[in-house]
C-alpha cells in the first residue's frame, strides 16, 4: 500500500527566504506526482504535475523535482511571500494510471512572516 | 478557478440520515473522483467514475455511493451517516483517469 510522508509538518519563515518542502513515497511505481496548495477550509489548487519520466517542473517561483527511484520529491519556493502561506500537499498516482485515485501526504503547513 | 463547482458549501446532518453532495466537472472531463478530508489530514480517495462507470474505489464502505451523469455532473451519496463522516468532501475532475486532477472548493459536512 502506497504511503506518502511530508516533512516538515509545519514551517514558519521570514518573508524573502527560499525554502524546500519534502515529500517521500514508499512505492516507486508511480505514474505521476502532483503538488497542491490548500488555503484554510478551501479546495486544492494544483501547482505542479511531474510525470514519472520527468525530473522536474517549474512554474514561476516554484520548482518541483522528482527522484522516483529513491521515492522523493521536493518543492522549492523562491523568494517567499506572505501570500504563499498555506498548506502544501503532495500526492502520487499509482502506476495503474489513476483508478486508485491520488494518495496524499498530510501536508506541510507553511507560514511566511511579513 | 478550476471550473469545478460543488454544492452545497456547508451542510449539517444528524447521525443516521442520508446526504447527497453534488459536483459539476469541467466540460470535456470524463473522469470525476471524490475524496474525504478530515481535519488536519490529507484527502482520502473514496471512488472514481469514468464515463459514468465506477472504475476505482478506496477503502470506504458501500454506504458511500456515487453517480456520474452525461452532462459532467456527479453525485456522492452517503447513507446512515456516522459522526466520523464529518469532513470536507472534495471532487476532482480530469480528462481521463491518469491526467492532472482539478479540484472543486469542497462541501463541509457536519454530522451531529
Amino acid at each position: 500500500k502506497q504511503e506518502v510522508t511530508q516533512i516538515p509538518a509545519a514551517l514558519s519563515v521570514p518573508e524573502g527566504e527560499n525554502l524546500v518542502l519534502n515529500c517521500s513515497f514508499t512505492d516507486s511505481a508511480i505514474y505521476n506526482l502532483q503538488w497542491f496548495r490548500q488555503d484554510p477550509g478551501k479546495g486544492l489548487t494544483s501547482l505542479l504535475l511531474i510525470q514519472s519520466s520527468q525530473r522536474e517542473q517549474t512554474s514561476g517561483r516554484l520548482n518541483a523535482s522528482l527522484d522516483k527511484s529513491s521515492g522523493r520529491s521536493t518543492l522549492y519556493i523562491a523568494a517567499s511571500q506572505p501570500g504563499d502561506s498555506a498548506t502544501y500537499l503532495c500526492a502520487v498516482t499509482g502506476s495503474g494510471g489513476g483508478a486508485d485515485g491520488l494518495t496524499f501526504g498530510k501536508g506541510t503547513h507553511l507560514i511566511i512572516q511579513p | 478557478e478550476t471550473g469545478v463547482t460543488q454544492s452545497p458549501t456547508h451542510l449539517i446532518k444528524t447521525r443516521g440520515q442520508q446526504v447527497t453532495l453534488r459536483c459539476s466537472s469541467q466540460s470535456g472531463h470524463n473522469t470525476v473522483s471524490w475524496y474525504q478530508q478530515a481535519l488536519g489530514q490529507g484527502p482520502q480517495f473514496i471512488f472514481q467514475y469514468y464515463r459514468e462507470e465506477e472504475n476505482g474505489r478506496g477503502n470506504f464502505p458501500p454506504r458511500f455511493s456515487g453517480l456520474q451523469f452525461p452532462n459532467y455532473s456527479s453525485e456522492l451519496n452517503v447513507n446512515a451517516l456516522e459522526l466520523d463522516d464529518s469532513a470536507l468532501y472534495l471532487c476532482a475532475s480530469s480528462l481521463d483517469y491518469a491526467s492532472e486532477q482539478y479540484f472543486g472548493p469542497g462541501t463541509r459536512l457536519t454530522v451531529t
